[in-house]
């Protein structure tokens, strides 16, 4: 157990809804970054926050947004969903605000089903 | 820019065999290198991890990792593959600079045989 929850851990939904993905870090963690993993693309860095600030963003498209509020806590979300929006997303939270020497922990995902 | 390549999408071997999955980097300024494993249904967990210190990196699980800067190569090896093994193992790379995410490569699944 990394210490990284996600819910839910399923969502399946139809195209063109919307949906909101939730993460709560690692006590202590003021990072958190966003994955999407799906089998045609890989594992894709989407966005990271620090302390409530945006910090890197990625292949994230315009239809998704993120946030971290003050409890530290992050939402994904995803609107007008496509076929192609189904995949697994990953959480990650870490101590610091990046770099290689911040390890980052991975929650369990959450695997979204568009149909 | 940085980026991975794994050699592999899947790699078969026996039960008590060696295990070794390649993983070639491209980086603009030296790299931190890291490998995950991914069992079904789960997260990633961190195996190991090179950060500049020892070129030859010890992780969990028996596992371990040489970084090859003259041949851009951070290949996993084990000297003896348990049916525990089995699963997804990523190699991704990193930066010191606070604003580099990891760059994950595709992904090498790893079927230990009986």
């Amino acid at each position: 157990d990394s210490g990284v929850t996600q819910t839910p851990k399923h969502l399946i939904t139809a195209t063109g809804q919307r949906v909101t993905l939730r993460c709560s870090p690692r006590s202590g963690d003021l990072s958190v970054y966003w994955y999407q993993q799906s089998l045609d693309q890989g594992l894709q860095f989407l966005i990271q926050y620090y302390n409530g600030e945006e910090r890197a963003k990625g292949n994230i498209l315009e239809r998704f947004s993120a946030q971290q509020f003050p409890d530290l806590h992050s939402e994904l979300n995803l609107s007008s969903l496509e076929l192609g929006d189904s995949a697994l997303y990953f959480c990650a939270s870490s101590v610091l605000a990046g770099g290689g020497v911040d390890e980052q922990f991975f929650g369990p995902g959450t695997r979204l089903t568009v149909l | 820019a940085q980026s991975v390549t794994q050699l592999g999408s899947h790699v078969s071997v026996s039960e008590g065999a060696l295990v070794l999955l390649r993983c070639n980097y491209s980086s603009s300024v030296p790299p931190y290198l890291f490998w995950y494993v991914q069992y079904p249904n789960q997260g990633l967990q961190l195996l190991l991890k090179y950060t500049s210190a020892a070129t030859l990196v010890k992780g969990i699980n028996g596992f371990e990792a040489e970084f090859k800067k003259s041949e851009t190569s951070f290949h996993l090896t084990k000297p003896s593959a348990h049916m525990s093994d089995a699963a997804e193992y990523f190699c991704a790379v990193s930066a010191l600079s606070g604003n580099t995410p990891l760059v994950f490569g595709k992904g090498t699944r790893l079927s230990v045989i009986a």
